[in-house]
C-alpha cells in the first residue's frame, strides 16, 4: 500500500524558532517521487520542492531544508528562523510511476510574533 | 494571468441541486485531475484524465461527473449536491513528458458550501 504519513497535525512555535515537519511515506516501487506543498491562509497550493528515489541529498533553499533518509522512508522539512510569513498547512506528497499523487493529511504550523 | 484558472472560486450550494465547477489551463499539459480537500484528511484525487478521451476514476468519484472537453477544459459535476460535499475543490494539471518527475500544477481552488 502507498501512504503519506504526517503525524504532526499541528505546531506551533515563536518567531525566530526552528521547527521540523515530518513526514513518513510508505511504498513497494523502486522510483518515486516525493513533494512538499504549502498552502498559506489563502487557500492556494504552492510547489516546494520535489525529490526523486535514486537522490537522497539533502536540500537547502534559503531557511528551507529538506532530508530525505530512504533508509527511515522519510522526508522532513526544516525551517530555520521561522517567520510570520511561514504559518501555513504544509502537505508532503508521494507521486508513482502511475502518476497518481498521494497526499498526507497536512501540518499546521503556527508562527507567532 | 494564472496558468490554471477555476470558476468559480466561492459556491454556495442547496442540496439536490446540480453544480459545475470549471477548470481551465493554458500550460499545454495533457493531463489534468480533480481533488477535494477536507479539513484534517488532506487532497484525495476524485478524478484524473490523461487526455480528452482518457478519463479515469480516483479514490473518491462517487456522487461526481466530469467532462473533458477539450484538452485545456476539465470540469467536474455534483449532479445532486449533499451537505458532505462542501470541501475545498482543486483542480491540476501535468505534462505525461514530465510526469510523474516534475509536479502537478494547481490551480486556486473552489471553495464549495452545500447547505
Amino acid at each position: 500500500a502507498q501512504k503519506v504519513t504526517q503525524a504532526q497535525t499541528e505546531i506551533s512555535v515563536v518567531e525566530k524558532e526552528d521547527v521540523t515537519l515530518d513526514c513518513v511515506y510508505e511504498t513497494r516501487d523502486t522510483t518515486y517521487y516525493l513533494f512538499w506543498y504549502k498552502q498559506p491562509p489563502s487557500g492556494e497550493l504552492v510547489f516546494l520542492i520535489r525529490r526523486n528515489s535514486f537522490d537522497e541529498q539533502n536540500e537547502i533553499s534559503g531557511r528551507y531544508s529538506w532530508n530525505f533518509q530512504k533508509s527511515t522512508s522519510s522526508f522532513n522539512f526544516t525551517i530555520t528562523a521561522s517567520q510570520v510569513v511561514d504559518s501555513a498547512v504544509y502537505f508532503c506528497a508521494l507521486r508513482l510511476n502511475t502518476d497518481k499523487l498521494i497526499f498526507g493529511t497536512g501540518t499546521r504550523l503556527q508562527v507567532f510574533p | 494571468d494564472a496558468d490554471v484558472t477555476q470558476t468559480p472560486r466561492n459556491r454556495i450550494t442547496k442540496t439536490g441541486k446540480r453544480i459545475m465547477l470549471e477548470c481551465s489551463q493554458t500550460k499545454g499539459h495533457d493531463r489534468m485531475y480533480w481533488y477535494r480537500q477536507d479539513p484534517g484528511l488532506g487532497l484525495r484525487l476524485i478524478y484524473y484524465s490523461f487526455d480528452v478521451k482518457d478519463i479515469n476514476k480516483g479514490e473518491i468519484s462517487d456522487g461526481y461527473s466530469v467532462s473533458r472537453q477539450a484538452q485545456a477544459k476539465f470540469s467536474l459535476s455534483l449532479e445532486s449536491a449533499i451537505p458532505n460535499q462542501t470541501a475545498l475543490y482543486f483542480c491540476a494539471t501535468s505534462d505525461s513528458r514530465d510526469s510523474p518527475r516534475h509536479e502537478q500544477y494547481f490551480g486556486p481552488g473552489t471553495r464549495l458550501t452545500v447547505t
